[in-house]
């Protein structure tokens, strides 16, 4: 098994252009996560999947969107890039299906640089 | 307001000492708690998860709670060189959104 794969693992975009960053699971899990993680902040949830069909804003959803496509896949779309969106991004997963099967299990991350 | 605070350290301990990491967090809607582990350029893995008031211990790891004093922290004994990492909190609230404080970065020096 793979655990959580993300694509691609670095990425360096220009002010203003769009990216889309690729998760996918295949422990069968339920919840899916996507964070950015800047020096200092820790990880901050920026949007996550309950289950598959529904998407909910986290702490800090402006300038993202998110589609999940199907059980499996987690995407993360920048429209705009803006400086302010350098970070690294993390995609996570769990079973979410309550106490004792919320461990959530982290890809490789994406290092994005916006010049 | 759902946030999850940790003394940003850094936080320096001998070999073979106990390491006390400290975690608070602000909406009492919070019920599960957790600590991850991040090694420099890695993705975090977990530690430890904790539900219930009181102490929970796995090896040489304790995680206490306190709802009350809405209060987690994370016990190393016997710290190892190799448990130097930035060590995460966070808490679970409604429909599983997660928030994470901003890491406690611990050095166990040989």
């Amino acid at each position: 098994n793979a655990g959580v794969t993300q694509t691609p693992k670095f990425q360096v975009l220009k002010t203003g252009q769009s990216m889309t960053l690729q998760c996918a699971q295949d422990m069968n899990h339920n919840s899916m996560y996507w964070y950015r993680q800047d020096p200092g902040m820790g990880l901050r949830l920026i949007y996550y999947s309950a289950s598959e069909g529904t998407t909910d804003k986290g702490e800090v959803p402006n300038g993202y969107n998110v589609s999940r496509l199907n059980k499996r896949e987690f995407s993360l779309r920048l429209e705009s890039a803006a400086p302010s969106q350098t970070s690294v991004y993390f995609c996570a997963s769990s079973e979410g299906l309550g106490e004792g099967t919320d461990t959530q299990y982290f890809g490789p991350g994406t290092r994005l640089t916006v010049l | 307001q759902k946030e999850v605070e940790q003394n940003s350290g850094p936080l320096s301990v001998p070999e073979g000492a106990i390491a006390s990491l400290n975690c608070t967090y602000s909406d009492r809607g919070s019920q599960s708690f957790f600590w991850y582990r991040q090694y420099s350029g890695k993705s975090p893995e977990l530690i430890m998860s904790i539900y219930s008031n009181g102490d929970k211990e796995d090896g040489r790891f304790t995680a206490q709670l306190n709802k009350a004093s809405q209060y987690v922290s994370l016990l190393i004994r016997d710290s190892q060189p190799s448990d130097s990492a930035t060590y995460l909190c966070a808490g679970k609230y409604n429909n599983n959104d997660m928030r994470f404080g901003a890491g406690t970065r611990l050095t166990v020096k040989p």
